[in-house]
């Protein structure tokens, strides 16, 4: 099975700007959750998916939205950036839940907000 | 390609005797390694960490040991307690080339009363 992917790989914006960024999960997998890893803050829980429904959110404004489709396939937007949006954008998936199960991570997107 | 591996995905222990976690890596690169914990509807919290120069790592119950020559780190946690159940992450990075964490897929550790 191919593994996690997450598009596109690196990313270079402007304050003030938006960003999409996309996950698609390991086939047959319907959980789909996002992190930010930051040097300074290290790895931070964004939101998880679960059937196109978000079931669980982290401690980060609105201007940080996702969703998911039917395929399991999973968007992160991120509105008006700031330079501390800067970070690696990392995506998992699972098969079922992800409360009680593993999770297998797609190699990240590098957004560097300028 | 899965450049860190955790080929356990569940582990059993009973409370009060010794878990432990493996993880492999195949790049040699990486310098940094670290163990994340997860529960049930959370993201993923930093429990401990080792650097490349050491081979051992101890905060409390939670001990890391690195065998870089095997490309092989383990978490041990003596004793055990139900409270450990949960998920853990294995992470590895290269600092001397980014500071991109790469991930194994996890090991749900289940301690028994």
């Amino acid at each position: 099975k191919a593994g996690v992917t997450q598009t596109p790989r690196y990313l270079i914006k402007t304050r003030g700007q938006q960003v999409t960024l996309s996950c698609s999960p390991i086939s047959g997998h319907r959980s789909v959750s996002w992190y930010q890893q930051t040097p300074g803050q290290g790895l931070q829980f964004l939101f998880e998916y679960f059937s196109e429904t978000q079931r669980n959110k982290g401690n980060f404004p609105g201007r940080f939205s996702g969703r998911q489709f039917s395929n399991s396939r999973s968007e992160m937007n991120v509105s008006t950036l700031e330079l501390g949006d800067s970070a690696l954008y990392l995506c998992a998936s699972s098969p079922q839940d992800s409360s009680t199960d593993t999770q297998y991570f797609g190699p990240g997107t590098r957004l560097t907000v300028l | 390609d899965q450049q860190v591996k955790q080929n356990s995905p569940s582990l059993s222990v009973q409370e009060g005797r010794i878990s432990i976690l493996n993880c492999d890596y195949t790049n040699s690169m990486f310098d940094y390694f670290l163990w994340y914990k997860k529960y049930p509807a959370e993201g993923p919290t930093f429990l401990i960490s080792i650097s490349s120069i050491k081979d051992k790592n101890e905060d409390g119950r939670f001990t890391v040991f690195l065998n870089k020559s095997a490309k092989h780190l383990s978490l041990h946690i003596v004793p055990s307690q139900p409270g450990d159940s949960a998920v853990y992450f294995c992470a590895a990075v290269a600092l001397g080339v980014s500071n991109d964490m790469r991930f194994g897929a996890g090991t749900r550790l289940t301690v028994k009363p």
